[in-house]
Formats: C-alpha cells, structure tokens, sequence
C-alpha cells in the first residue's frame, strides 16, 4: 500500500546543531507540507511544496528550509536547532488542491 | 481563509451519534469546510469535506446550512475509538491544500 513515512520517529539533539527530519511519500503526490504541533496547541505550516523544486514558506518558517529534488520527498532542515524548535513535526501529502491529505505518523523532537 | 469557532470538547455516549458543531460566519462562495481528527500522538486522518451540499461517507456526514455560516459532523454510532480532537477547517479553492488548524473539539466516548 502507498504510504507516508517519516524518519525518525523520535531525536533528541543539542542547541545549535543542524539536523534533517525525512519525510517520504509514495503516492506520487505534488503537494507535500510540513507542520509542527506544540502541546495543546493545533497544526502550524512550516513549509510547503507543490512540486519538484517548488518551495514556499508557511506562517513558522524562521529557522527551517526545505528541498524538493524529487516527488516523493520533502526533507525538513532544521539549521541550528534551538530549544524552541522542540516539538512534534508532521509531514503531509496530497495530490491536489481540493483533495485529502495524508499525514505522517510524526516525529517527535527535543532540543536539548 | 475564514475562521472557525468550536466547543473546546464535549462528551459522547458510546453507540450514540456525535455531533460536533462548527461556525464559520465569514465563509465565501469559494470556501470548503473540511473536519480532521486526531488520535492522541498520531497524524490528523481526514474525516469529509464539502461545499454547500449535504456529504456522507463511511466515516461520518457533514451537515452544511443553507447560507453556510455553521456546519455539524456526525459521527453516527460513536466508538471509545473516535475518542480524538476534532477539527473543522475551512479552505478556499486554489491555495493548494494546505490547512489552518485550530484548537479543535476534544471529543471523548464513554462506555
């Protein structure tokens, strides 16, 4: 079956260093997006993709990019991870505008 | 896109249908109302969505009103499994797909 994975599902880091969450889908989808949840709050987009390099940036996007040199992947970068980047990221995928997206499982994130 | 007001949570008898309520006042033409949820520590899993008309799936049935101000989602025999956070979104056509979360409605099924 076509899925969304993302990787890893957890990842404990220190200030400052870069690190990369993946996110891989296999239904051939153009959009992909990337969100982050804090506790009790809802979904906010960080970064999205409506195509291969297509880029564009969310309503959170300071201190993160991201790169789309294929379909089936959105990498996240997080390019000097600070404590307040702690938090629970999503990636998502749909095929087009008014159709459903499908979330990743998440990937939980502590800066430490 | 307009905003979305709903109950901070309400409660659910297992087996009994749920309605969740939400208003959407300043909804355009162009506007969809989508409902997600999500199950603790998991990915939101989309539920239904529609225009104007009346939508059912096997999951639920969304219920617009006639000058599209509010909507319901039904949930028709509740389980402990639909124990989720609910959230009514509502998207205009042509921003591709992406989505404004709020707080949603922490629904919870009891036995």
């Amino acid at each position: 079956d076509a899925e969304i994975t993302q990787s890893p599902r957890h990842k404990i880091t220190e200030t400052g260093r870069q690190v990369t969450l993946a996110c891989h889908q296999t239904w051939n989808h153009n959009n992909m997006f990337w969100y982050r949840q804090d506790l009790g709050h809802g979904l906010r987009l960080i970064h999205y993709s409506y195509g291969v390099q297509d880029t564009n940036k969310g309503e959170v996007s300071d201190g993160y990019s991201v790169s789309r040199s294929n379909t089936e992947d959105l990498p996240l970068t997080l390019e000097s991870a600070a404590s307040s980047q702690t938090s629970v990221y999503f990636c998502a995928s749909s095929r087009a505008e008014n159709t459903e997206a499908f979330f990743g499982q998440g990937t939980r994130l502590t800066v430490v | 896109d307009a905003k979305t007001t709903q109950p901070t949570s309400m409660d659910c008898a297992e087996g009994r249908a749920a309605n969740l309520p939400c208003n959407h006042s300043t909804i355009s033409g162009n506007e969809y109302v989508y409902w997600y949820r999500q199950i603790h520590s998991q990915g939101p899993q989309y539920i239904i969505h529609g225009l104007k008309n009346n939508e059912t799936n096997e999951m639920a049935s969304l219920i617009i009103t006639e000058d599209r101000k509010s909507s319901t989602l039904i949930l028709p025999h509740a389980t402990l499994r639909d124990t989720a956070v609910y959230y009514c979104i509502v998207r205009v056509a042509g921003d591709g797909g992406k989505l404004s979360f709020g707080a949603g409605t922490t629904v919870t099924v009891r036995a």
